[in-house]
C-alpha cells in the first residue's frame, strides 16, 4: 500500500479564498484522524471520522473549517474563508480497528495563507 | 486536564554519544503512550508503543523507552545515536479505545541534532 496519501503537499493561498485539503486513507483503514501543527500549538487534533461518521470534532477551531467522508477512500478538510492564522501543517492519519494499535500518518499539506 | 510535556524543546549529542528525552504525562485513566519521530518535510512514523506489560519497550532503530507511572513518565533512549536520528521527536498519549490510537495528545515536541 502507498500509505495514507495527502495533496497537495504545499498550498499558498490569498487571505479569504476557500481552501481544500484531501486525504486518502489506507485501504481498509475504517479510522480517520485531522490533525494540525503549528509552532505555538504543536499537533492538534481538529476532527476524526469511524466508518466514514465524525465522530468527535470538537477540536476544529471555528465554523469556517468543515471536514467530510464521503466514502471510506476520501476525506477533504475545507477552510472556508482561510486567514493567515491558519498557516500550518495539516495531518491526516488512518488506523484499523477500535484496538489497533498505530495511527499511519501522511506526509502533510503545508498551508500558506497570505 | 490531560497533556504531555516534553520539557527539552532542542537536544544536540555528539554521534555515538547515548541519548534520552523526558516525556511526562497527565491523563486521567490508565494511559497509552507513543514516541513518534518526524523527519524534515515529513510525516510522523511509530518509534515504539507502550499498552500494558513490561515497562520497557523496544522500538524501531534501536530505541526503547521506560514507562514509570510512578513519576508519570515515558522517557525515550538510545545508547548509541547515529546522524541519522537527527529529527523531532514526539511524545503522545492516548486512551487506547475507540480509535484513540490516533486520537492522540502530543508534546510539543524535542528537536535532536547530532554532532558529528
Amino acid at each position: 500500500d502507498a500509505g495514507v496519501i495527502q495533496s497537495p503537499r504545499h498550498e499558498v493561498t490569498e487571505m479569504g479564498q476557500e481552501v481544500t485539503l484531501r486525504c486518502k486513507p489506507i485501504s481498509g483503514h475504517d479510522y480517520l484522524f485531522w490533525y494540525r501543527q503549528t509552532m505555538m500549538r504543536g499537533l492538534e487534533l481538529l476532527i476524526y471520522f469511524n466508518n466514514n461518521v465524525p465522530i468527535d470534532d470538537s477540536g476544529m477551531p471555528e465554523d469556517r473549517f468543515s471536514a467530510k467522508m464521503p466514502n471510506a477512500s476520501f476525506s477533504t478538510l475545507k477552510i472556508q474563508p482561510s486567514e493567515p492564522r491558519d498557516s500550518a501543517v495539516y495531518f491526516c492519519a488512518s488506523s484499523f480497528g477500535q484496538y489497533s494499535t498505530e495511527a499511519f500518518f501522511g506526509q502533510g499539506t503545508r498551508l500558506t495563507v497570505v | 486536564a490531560q497533556s504531555v510535556t516534553q520539557p527539552d524543546i532542542h537536544i544536540t549529542v555528539s554521534e555515538g554519544a547515548s541519548l534520552e528525552l523526558r516525556c511526562n504525562y497527565s491523563y486521567g485513566a490508565t494511559p497509552y503512550l507513543f514516541w513518534y519521530v518526524q523527519s524534515p518535510g515529513q510525516g510522523l512514523q511509530l518509534l515504539l508503543k507502550y499498552f500494558s506489560g513490561d515497562t520497557l519497550v523496544q522500538g524501531i532503530k534501536g530505541f526503547e523507552a521506560e514507562f514509570k507511572r510512578s513519576q508519570s513518565s515515558f522517557n525515550l533512549r538510545k545508547p548509541s545515536v547515529h546522524w541519522s536520528d537527527a529529527a523531532e521527536y514526539f511524545c503522545a498519549v492516548g486512551g487506547g479505545y475507540g480509535g484513540s490510537q490516533g486520537n492522540l495528545i502530543f508534546g510539543k515536541g524535542t528537536k535532536l541534532s547530532v554532532k558529528p
